[in-house]
């Protein structure tokens, strides 16, 4: 089945660590997506992509990074410039005409 | 710009009632508008969405919504509540047919009582 994977469901980062979560998807979807989910916020933009080797800012992309070296692959990296990164990143994928379609989520906790 | 209210961030119903959770949108053109269901430690799953066909769109799970432009509304229904439609539930809106950004609003939790 078609579908995004994002993996590890619970990531824990210590202090001043960098750390990367990962997003594939078998879709075909040009179009990519992560979201910072904390509570009581509804979803926020990081970062989208559009197409293969290209990307661009949301809403809330200081202190994260991400490439989009295939079409299939999204990754973020949380960096130690992130001051507040414990929250649930959700990343989706779409097509023309469609809604997002999601992973499951990562929990990133700092401890 | 484009923006999505949702009146209540909580919202308690008994099993069998009518389930009504509120979406006001804005936006500068005619918008597409999404409605999401989360279950907890999930990602979103898509419930129904509107793309300038019939006002009155149907999803899954029994919900549907109505779109109202002279209100700007777009209220999520469900005439008998059970008890797995317990989640959280988000309106989005795209000027761009959700292929480009899609704006989410801060959701409301839903509570089914016995």
């Amino acid at each position: 089945d078609g579908g995004i994977t994002q993996s590890p469901k619970y990531l824990f980062r210590k202090e001043g660590q960098n750390v990367t979560l990962s997003c594939e998807q078998n879709l075909n979807h040009d179009a990519m997506y992560w979201y910072r989910q904390d509570p009581g916020q509804g979803l926020r933009l990081i970062y989208y992509s559009q197409i293969v080797n290209d990307f661009q800012k949301g809403d809330i992309a200081e202190g994260y990074s991400v490439s989009r070296e295939k079409k299939e692959s999204f990754p973020l990296t949380v960096t130690s410039a992130q001051k507040n990164p414990t929250a649930f990143y959700l990343c989706a994928s779409s097509s023309p005409g469609y809604g997002y379609t999601f992973g499951s989520g990562t929990r990133l906790t700092v401890v | 710009a484009q923006s999505v209210t949702q009146l209540g961030s909580h919202v308690s119903v008994s099993e069998g009632a009518l389930v009504l959770l509120r979406c006001n949108y804005s936006s500068s053109v005619p918008p597409y508008l999404f409605w999401y269901v989360q279950y907890p430690n999930q990602g979103l799953q898509l419930l129904l969405k509107y793309t300038s066909a019939a006002t009155l769109v149907k999803g899954i799970n029994g919900f549907e919504a109505e779109f109202k432009k002279s209100e700007t509304s777009f209220h999520l229904t469900k005439p008998s509540a059970h008890m797995s439609d317990a989640a959280e539930y988000f309106c989005a809106v795209s000027e761009s047919g959700g292929y480009q950004k899609v704006t989410f609003g801060t959701g409301t939790k839903l509570q089914v009582i016995p």
